[in-house]
């Protein structure tokens, strides 16, 4: 069973609605990522929190806009997506932000948009 | 030309067989290097870390070859469930950012 959590497991969501992704971690860990993955390629580095505090935007559309309440919980809320934005969301977690950390996934969201 | 490269495969393998994978990665400031596991629809696990004396986790070995700049996989006595995508995974010490290669597919066949 994996220790970082991910709600829901699937969303499907028109192209107006507003949904959340939520994550969620109880090892302590100081560092979370959120993950695209399209179908047979490899997870793309959307956001990385270090501290509670947002690093790394990988150049994201602001349809996605990521935030991390406390060091436990990480969300991405979602707003007039498009259906290429359709694909697995993968939330991570390490220790540290440092390089030498490996990364812990959630089990995914599979999100479609109609 | 990708940051990270693996052949994507199928490895059709029979049971019982040896089998290994290879990851170059072009950016010498790579620092971390890790193989996942991935089912299909699944989230990746994390099989093994890569450390540069090399690493061993039962039938699973990971070596490192900075100077060729290549990570390996060795999978011996191959099971039915080794069957999965293995994703090769760097990171850099500058960026902190982990960049995965696009997997290897492997079937371990009865």
């Amino acid at each position: 069973d994996t220790e970082v959590t991910q709600t829901p497991k699937h969303l499907v969501m028109g192209m107006t609605n507003k949904k959340s992704l939520k994550c969620e971690q109880h090892m302590g860990h100081r560092a979370m990522y959120w993950y695209k993955q399209k179908a047979k390629k490899p997870p793309e580095l959307m956001f990385v929190y270090s501290y509670e505090k947002l690093s790394i935007n990988e150049s994201v559309p602001s349809r996605f806009s990521p935030e991390c309440p406390n060091s436990s919980l990480l969300n991405l809320h979602l707003h007039a997506l498009q259906p290429e934005d359709s694909a697995l969301y993968l939330c991570a977690s390490s220790l540290t932000p440092d390089w030498s950390q490996p990364q812990h996934f959630g089990d995914g969201t599979r999100l479609s948009i109609l | 030309r990708k940051e990270v490269e693996q052949d994507p495969g199928p490895f059709n393998v029979p049971e019982g067989a040896t089998v290994a994978f290879n990851c170059t990665y072009s950016n010498s400031a790579s620092q971390s290097f890790f193989w996942y596991r991935q089912d299909c629809r699944k989230e990746p696990k994390l099989l093994m870390s890569v450390y540069s004396s090399g690493n061993e986790d039962g039938r699973f070995t990971a070596q490192l070859n900075r100077a060729s700049q290549y990570i390996s996989l060795l999978i011996r006595d191959s099971k039915l469930s080794d069957s999965a995508t293995y994703l090769c995974a760097v990171n850099h010490r500058n960026t902190g950012k982990l960049i995965f290669g696009q997997g290897t597919t492997l079937q371990v066949k009865p």
